[in-house]
């Protein structure tokens, strides 16, 4: 199995740019988790799905956010445009259902650096 | 609403000591509760969780961790540190049982463990 991929692992970008962040999850999870990571703020939970579904949105920070899945086996954060506030580690996990509980497995990250 | 409180943004052991990181965390229904890793710039990998039955749990690596409900405190431990187990570890909360919510994970802020030689 080869876990959750994310893509890139670094991104450099200026201020005003758009940025879009990939995932693949583990083959067969139904949840797909999006999280970003500061110093400032630590791990918040942005946006999760359930069978490529959008189910919770509410920590998306604010417009300039989005998010997709279009099938099982893809998903996208975009940023457009760009701020140096953006700049964290962003992280994809994802879920199957075990005896009620969902565990998840996180993915390696994206570091993001807006300039 | 849950949340999780770490106590010690760092901890710092040395190699062969006990290792205790904190963890408290308020729910209004028995939580389920994880102890994740993260190894310098990689992402978190699950040490072990608490779901249901025994109190203590045992997970990877000789980490093991204990439910208190009384205390609502679920405290990590290693016997002995190794320069190896030098990371951040974070705990997180799950609210089950309420509409499905069981999927969500609060975590805290994290605890760096440094492990000196």
């Amino acid at each position: 199995d080869a876990g959750v991929i994310q893509s890139p692992r670094h991104e450099v970008t200026e201020m005003g740019q758009e940025v879009t962040l990939r995932c693949k999850p583990i083959s067969g999870h139904d949840y797909l988790f999006w999280y970003r990571q500061t110093m400032m703020r630590g791990l918040e939970l942005l946006i999760y799905f359930n069978n490529n579904v959008p189910i919770d949105d509410s920590g998306m920070p604010e417009d300039r956010f989005s998010a997709k899945m279009p099938n099982a086996s893809f998903s996208t954060l975009k940023i457009q445009p760009s701020e140096p506030r953006d700049s964290a580690v962003y992280f994809c996990a994802s879920s199957l259902r075990d005896r009620g509980f969902y565990e998840q497995f996180f993915g390696p990250g994206t570091r993001l650096t807006v300039l | 609403a849950q949340s999780v409180t770490q106590l010690g943004s760092h901890v710092s052991v040395s190699e062969g000591a006990l290792v205790l990181l904190r963890c408290n965390y308020s729910s209004s229904v028995p939580p389920y509760l994880f102890w994740y890793v993260q190894y310098p710039n990689q992402g978190l990998q699950l040490l072990l969780k608490y779901t249901t039955g025994a109190t203590l749990v045992k997970g990877i690596n000789g980490f093991e961790a204990e439910f208190k409900k009384s205390e609502t405190s679920f405290h990590l431990t290693k016997p002995s540190a190794h320069m190896s187990d030098a990371a951040e570890y974070f705990c997180a909360v799950s609210d089950h049982g309420r509409g499905g919510s069981n999927y969500k994970l609060t975590f805290g802020k994290g605890t760096l463990l440094t492990v000196n030689p």
